[in-house]
């Protein structure tokens, strides 16, 4: 499969709780992306970790990268009702194939936030 | 930042007939095309990669002559659906990424999607 896995699939909570998506991939990368897509819209970028970084901070969110587990963490902090959306990783696989720099997508966690 | 227009936002087509939907890169050049495919409340699957001038690259279990996409300029890529069926419903996102990257340094900036409905 070129997907990756996310969890949790969905997840509800109130406004101002802290809301956690994780992400696993499959191959070595050249850094991994988090997206927000809104219902039926385009993806809107949210940032960006590399490969040799671990912790990487914007605002409300929070990412971290285990390259050794092959995973990722997306905290959004005291989230608000308009952080409603669906959340997606990707990761840039580091392989003699993506030369051209293909992104791959995790499965995603589409987020409630409850007013 | 770097904007990608995608268009028709939403099409709505008879069963039989082909559509094109058309991604142009509106200040930056294009040097790669990605055109994703999303249903319903799962992940957008990598479709088809293309480079200016040169033959579309597709994942496996993608028809090429059903899909066919075309990247005749560094600002400009197509995708038409050839002879769409229901089948063929689902939302179609491109990305473009650029010699420099796209949006921000991060290097891939999306369209905005096109919803396709085969009837």
């Amino acid at each position: 499969s070129q997907q990756g896995e996310e969890d949790p699939q969905a997840l509800s909570i109130q406004e101002g709780e802290n809301a956690t998506m994780n992400c696993s991939y499959k191959t070595s990368i050249n850094n991994l992306q988090w997206y927000r897509q809104n219902s039926g819209r385009g993806l809107v970028h949210l940032i960006l970790i590399r490969s040799n970084e671990r912790e990487k901070h914007s605002g409300r969110l929070r990412v971290t990268l285990d390259t050794s587990k092959k995973s990722s963490s997306l905290l959004i902090t005291a989230s608000r009702a308009a952080d409603t959306a669906s959340y997606f990783c990707a990761t840039a696989p580091r392989t003699i194939y993506n030369q051209g720099g293909k992104l791959i997508f995790g499965q995603g966690t589409e987020l409630s936030v409850k007013p | 930042g770097a904007v990608v227009s995608q268009h028709p936002s939403r099409v709505i087509c008879k069963s039989g007939t082909s559509v094109k939907i058309e991604c142009r890169s509106l200040d930056f050049q294009a040097t790669t095309m990605f055109w994703y495919r999303q249903f319903p409340k799962k992940s957008l699957m990598l479709m088809a990669t293309s480079n200016e001038g040169s033959k579309a690259t597709y994942e496996q279990g993608v028809e090429k002559d059903k899909f066919l996409i075309n990247h005749a300029s560094l600002t400009l890529s197509t995708l038409t659906v050839t002879s769409a069926h229901p089948e063929d419903s689902s939302f179609y996102i491109c990305s473009a990424r650029g010699a420099t990257g796209g949006s921000e340094g991060y290097g891939y900036t999306f369209g905005s999607g096109t919803r396709l409905t085969v009837v």
